[in-house]
């Protein structure tokens, strides 16, 4: 079946602009999860979202950031006011149930974003 | 809290030989462990977990990795590369049993040269 699918794959963007990032999780995967991948870094938790609960909002670096879950599939990331050091890979996963990482994440392919 | 080490930022090995990465974690209680790999423009894929039980655990693509509490290590190996294993390798805990965030190390790059 599909995977998890990220648009757009590559997005570059000026300093000050804000930004969309989308994910398709796996049909039928109640927990997404948003991780951002600096260079020469691991990935970073964002936020993390189950069902109907509250989202898991603790990983976010500022305000600047946030994110919504609609219909309990497609999800958005926004960043506004881009700076520099948001240049990264934003990498989306789904598991089939949340709330322990017991249960397997699966990847999308991320994407790419650049702030000049 | 808790967090993980890869100490080899980057590996080579010759195709047929065996590799081996290090993975060290911090954790308070009984980690579940995970080693994903990255292939360029692709997404992460899981290799192999270990949760509870046998210590040594098999993964796909021949690869297995022992965990070893004493040494709070988890490291993984393959006998024998193939040079489709190139690709970048990330060591992960999650918490245990409802922590449901993954701290994962900041990679190791495989070379496989021929």
């Amino acid at each position: 079946g599909a995977g998890v699918s990220q648009s757009p794959s590559n997005k570059v963007t000026e300093k000050g602009k804000d930004v969309e990032l989308r994910c398709d999780p796996i049909s039928g995967h109640t927990a997404l999860y948003w991780y951002r991948q600096s260079l020469g870094q691991g990935l970073e938790f964002l936020i993390y979202f189950q069902g109907n609960s509250a989202p898991d909002k603790s990983g976010l670096p500022s305000d600047r950031f946030s994110a919504e879950r609609t219909g309990g599939s497609v999800s958005t990331l926004t960043i506004q006011r881009t700076q520099q050091e948001d240049s990264a890979v934003y990498l989306c996963a789904s598991s089939f149930e949340g709330g322990s990482s017991y249960n397997e994440q699966f990847f999308g392919p991320g994407t790419r974003l650049t702030v000049l | 809290a808790q967090s993980v080490t890869q100490p080899d930022i980057h590996i080579t090995v010759s195709e047929g030989a065996s590799l081996e990465l290090r993975c060290n974690y911090s954790y308070g209680a009984t980690p579940y462990l995970f080693w994903y790999v990255q292939s360029p423009g692709q997404g992460l894929q899981l290799l192999l977990k270990y949760f509870s039980g046998d210590t040594l655990v098999q993964g796909i693509k021949g690869f297995e990795a022992e965990f070893k509490r004493s040494q709070s290590s988890f490291n993984l190996r393959k006998p024998s590369v193939h040079w489709s294993d190139a690709a970048e390798y990330f060591c992960a805990v999650g918490g245990h049993p409802n922590d449901y965030k993954l701290s994962f190390g900041a990679g190791t790059t495989v070379t496989v040269r021929a």
